[in-house]
């Protein structure tokens, strides 16, 4: 039992490039985030998905789109990177199921290092 | 508003001292979580603690204690006996019933541990 795995772990892009970050979680949740965290600061929610085939804006989505490719999975890509989108990105997954004891509880990934240059 | 305040940016103390993380709270909704979790240099993010609105029983874990009081909005963490693998970032976030499935997210207290 993986928890919520992320790919790759560490990227460098020139600004302009494009990628796409990967996230998978084998806990059966049914709800997965993707958020950005800057030095110093709390994490931001850039788009999450509730459940299959449904995807929502979070605090920060400007320059992301995402993709809930089935219950496992969710990336993250990013179109023409930027300066300003150098951050850590972490993954999150959780179960919306009443009554269940870790209900709402965002289980995350280990984090992937995004530096653009 | 909808927020958490963290307002201890960093705590310093020195090893098996006892140490109180302060977390403060607003929300208009009557049924919410709330979550304590704590990021080591390594990075990575690690729950630690959901506690319901409507329980609000003190929780121990170990070394670790949650004091919730709706009447003053707080959340508090302590860590009793404090060891340098306890030095990290601690998070407290909110998740209000009608928050779409957002966590609201306090600022963070780094903590250190001295030998």
């Amino acid at each position: 039992n993986a928890g919520v795995t992320q790919t790759p772990k560490f990227q460098v892009l020139k600004t302009g490039q494009s990628m796409t970050l990967q996230c998978a979680q084998d806990m059966n949740h049914n709800s997965m985030y993707w958020y950005r965290q800057d030095p110093g600061m709390g994490l931001r929610l850039i788009y999450y998905s509730a459940s299959e085939g449904t995807t929502d804006k979070g605090e920060v989505p400007n320059g992301y789109n995402v993709s809930r490719l089935n219950k496992r999975e969710f990336s993250l890509r990013l179109e023409s990177a930027a300066p300003s989108q150098t951050s850590v990105y972490f993954c999150a997954s959780s179960i919306l199921f009443p009554g269940l004891a870790d209900q709402e509880t965002q289980y995350f990934g280990p984090g992937t290092r995004l530096l653009v240059l | 508003a909808q927020k958490v305040t963290q307002a201890q940016t960093e705590i310093s103390v020195v090893e098996k001292e006892d140490v109180t993380l302060d977390c403060v709270y607003e929300t208009r909704d009557t049924t919410y979580y709330l979550f304590w979790y704590k990021q080591p240099p390594s990075g990575e993010l690690v729950f630690l603690i959901r506690r319901n609105s409507f329980d609000e029983q003190n929780e121990i874990s170990g070394r670790y204690s949650w004091n919730f009081q709706k009447s003053t909005s707080s959340f508090n963490f302590t860590i009793t006996a404090s060891q340098v693998v306890d030095s990290a970032v601690y998070f407290c976030a909110l998740n209000p019933m009608d928050s779409n499935y957002q966590l609201i997210w306090g600022a963070g207290t780094k903590l250190i541990i001295k030998p």
